[in-house]
């Protein structure tokens, strides 16, 4: 069945590193890609999107790499900061879905 | 701009009482999503609704149910609430299946 996981339940890194943070899917048919961040007691907050016809997307601090052939996201926040410490989902949807899928999550921690 | 709004913001439940979720968005979007993410873990959606009177169900829907009865507001029902009910619920709204804004979260807890 489809599937959407991510590679490490809890990423531990030092402010000011580059933190990366990867999810694997199983279905070849996706052409959507999403990441969120969720804070402690709030809702999950869109960071940044990738259709499957680009490989890579920038956005302030942040970068989506997606590499097809072996069904591989991840997300690398630069000089990583306090405020970067969440909870990111990745999430998937395929056309014609009118839902996304999303992963279990991954903690990044941010060590001062 | 409110963004997405959800009422109430933490509930306490016997088991066997009902409740009913509010979801309100101000943007217009089309789709509407309902979630439940127990501590720890991912999303699941519950149901959706594409437009303004329809619905569906999504991948943990018993025990809920939804109406979307104007474009702007989603609601979700606990008709009888149980323990495995405990959870945090999100809503979400999208222009389409893809980029969802997400509520600030109602916390139930059932008793």
């Amino acid at each position: 069945g489809e599937s959407v996981g991510l590679h490490l339940p809890t990423l531990s890194v030092q402010e000011g590193d580059n933190s990366i943070i990867n999810c694997a899917y199983s279905n070849s048919a996706s052409d959507y890609f999403i990441w969120y961040k969720q804070e402690s007691g709030k809702g999950p907050q869109f960071i940044i999107d990738i259709r499957s016809n680009m490989d890579k997307r920038q956005g302030q601090r942040v970068t989506v790499l997606l590499n097809k052939t072996v069904k591989h996201l991840s997300l690398q926040i630069a000089a990583t900061q306090p405020g970067d410490s969440a909870v990111y989902f990745c999430a998937e949807n395929t056309a014609g879905r009118r839902a996304l899928t999303f992963g279990s999550g991954t903690r990044l921690q941010v060590q001062p | 701009n409110a963004g997405v709004t959800q009422t109430p913001k933490f509930r306490v439940l016997k088991t066997g009482q009902s409740m009913t979720l509010l979801c309100a968005q101000d943007m217009n979007h089309e789709y509407m999503y309902w979630y439940r993410q127990d501590p720890g873990m991912g999303l699941r959606l519950i149901h959706y609704s594409v437009g303004e009177g329809t619905t569906a169900k999504g991948e943990v829907p018993d025990g809920y149910n939804v109406s979307r009865l104007k474009k702007q507001n989603f609601l979700l029902g606990l008709e009888s609430a149980a323990p495995s009910q405990t959870s945090v619920y999100f809503c979400a709204s999208g222009g389409g299946a893809k980029t969802q804004y997400f509520g600030p979260g109602t916390r139930l807890l059932v008793l």
